[in-house]
């Protein structure tokens, strides 16, 4: 199995301004998940971007990947305190699903 | 809409006693999967199940953790003699599979079972 490495591992912002997090992986994929995590609840699926795909949206929530740099990012853009939250990403191939140690993101009301 | 469910929500217990909890998955999926969280870190894969076969187990199931899914459908996860290093979330998520490979379709978790070991 391979985990991702999520960077940075904690970011503070207030609300309204955009948060990014990016996830750095080590072997091919199938695809890349995103996930959050609200402190004392389960995770919860954002997104899932497929290897041949760059860019995918979802509300406020923009993800990209570049397969030749084994990267991906998540962007959220006008921040609410409500998307404060630890933010995975889990790259897969033919592996179990494995989990780094996430990006705590706190915004700030 | 009927999410994965977990019971209990919270066991506090004595280092010694045995604990079980319970997952009731997402109806249609086959697949379910149990991790465990310690603070501050990422999930830990413990063990998955496609519909009432045990696939993979990992490393970290100490022959004092056992997993059952009789029918397919819910799941227990025992503990036996626990010890203060159990204390933890314990997690369950559910998804669909196709195939007898490790699926890629994307897993819906429970709110977990906070274990804390007196």
């Amino acid at each position: 199995s391979q985990q991702g490495e999520e960077d940075p591992q904690a970011l503070s912002i207030q609300e309204g301004e955009n948060a990014t997090m990016n996830c750095s992986y080590k072997t091919s994929i199938n695809n890349l998940q995103w996930y959050r995590q609200n402190s004392g609840r389960g995770l919860v699926h954002l997104i899932l971007i497929r290897s041949n795909e760059r860019e995918k949206h979802s509300g406020r929530l923009r993800v990209t990947l570049d397969t030749s740099k084994k990267s991906s990012s998540l962007l959220i853009t006008a921040s609410r305190a409500a998307d404060t939250a630890s933010y995975f990403c889990v790259p897969l191939g033919y592996q179990k699903v494995t989990f780094g140690i996430g990006t705590k993101l706190q915004v700030i009301p | 809409d009927t999410g994965v469910s977990q019971d209990p929500r919270h066991k506090i217990t004595k280092r010694g006693q045995n604990v079980t909890f319970r997952c009731d998955p997402i109806s249609e999926h086959n697949r379910l999967y149990w991790y465990r969280q310690t603070l501050g870190q990422g999930p830990e894969f413990l063990t998955y199940f496609q519909n009432e076969a045990q696939l993979e187990k990992s490393r970290l199931l100490s022959d004092r953790f056992s997993a059952e899914r009789p029918k397919g459908s819910f799941s227990t996860l025992e503990i036996q003699r626990t010890e203060q290093g159990d204390s933890a979330m314990y997690l369950c998520a559910s998804s669909l599979g196709v195939s007898e490979e490790y699926s890629n379709q994307p897993q819906h978790f429970g709110d977990g079972t906070r274990l804390s070991i007196l």
